[in-house]
């Protein structure tokens, strides 16, 4: 059964618009969340972990939140600069595991 | 800023060859690890590597694929027979501990 679920799958903004991207995981008892930013043919550029519920990071437009079933990923006024495929991955908590499982992205288009 | 590093960027084989890909992880980092992403698809889990033995493996990682640590700073996975469902983009990344990943680049191996 899927284990992290992103929303929408597809995104298209206009410059300026902000929205919001979703996760969300069924996992209990999290140990962190990851979010990535993926641009086409390369690999993941790590943008925010997130620990516990309540906790929020920024960085310049995007903010990243997150409760007990979900996390967000806001982008305030893009640009067609943060085109790409926004990932979401959970690591869970049995023992040692550090293993990242990840959704299947959303990607986002900034119209200029 | 420190990245990890993958050689070669494309690798294009025949089915039943062996292919070795290769990886530089960031200098300080302890854990290390190989996910893959089939055109399309979710990126998928590997193996995770520390203390110069593997500590997890997923049910993809059989015995055609194995990793290897040869010095203090290249870190491969061989796939001993490629098939045709090998084709992939194949990315490493490492870690300081037990949280964030950081990965590279990819390489792209096209089995024919």
């Amino acid at each position: 059964e899927d284990q992290v679920t992103q929303s929408p799958e597809a995104l298209r903004l206009q410059e300026g618009e902000s929205s919001s991207l979703n996760c969300s995981y069924t996992v209990s008892g999290l140990r962190g969340l990851f979010w990535y930013r993926q641009d086409p043919g390369k690999g993941p550029e790590f943008l925010f972990t997130l620990y516990s519920a309540g906790e929020e990071k920024e960085k310049e437009r995007l903010k990243a939140t997150l409760t007990k079933k979900e996390s967000f990923l806001h982008i305030t006024a893009p640009k067609p600069e943060d085109s790409a495929t926004y990932l979401c991955a959970v690591q869970l908590p049995s023992g040692s595991a550090r293993q990242l499982t990840f959704g299947s992205g959303t990607q986002l288009t900034v119209l200029p | 800023e420190p990245e990890v590093t993958q050689t070669p960027s494309h690798q294009v084989t025949q089915m039943g060859q062996e292919v070795i890909l290769r990886c530089v992880p960031i200098s300080n980092h302890l854990y290390f690890y190989w996910y893959r992403q089939i055109l399309g698809q979710k990126v998928e889990f590997l193996v995770s590597f520390y203390n110069n033995e593997i500590s997890e493996k997923s049910e993809i990682f059989d015995d055609q694929f194995s990793v290897e640590r040869p010095d203090g700073s290249n870190f491969t996975l061989k796939i001993r027979s490629t098939k045709l469902e090998d084709s992939a983009m194949y990315f490493c990344a490492s870690s300081a501990g037990a949280d964030t990943q950081y990965f590279g680049p990819g390489t792209r191996l096209t089995v024919l």
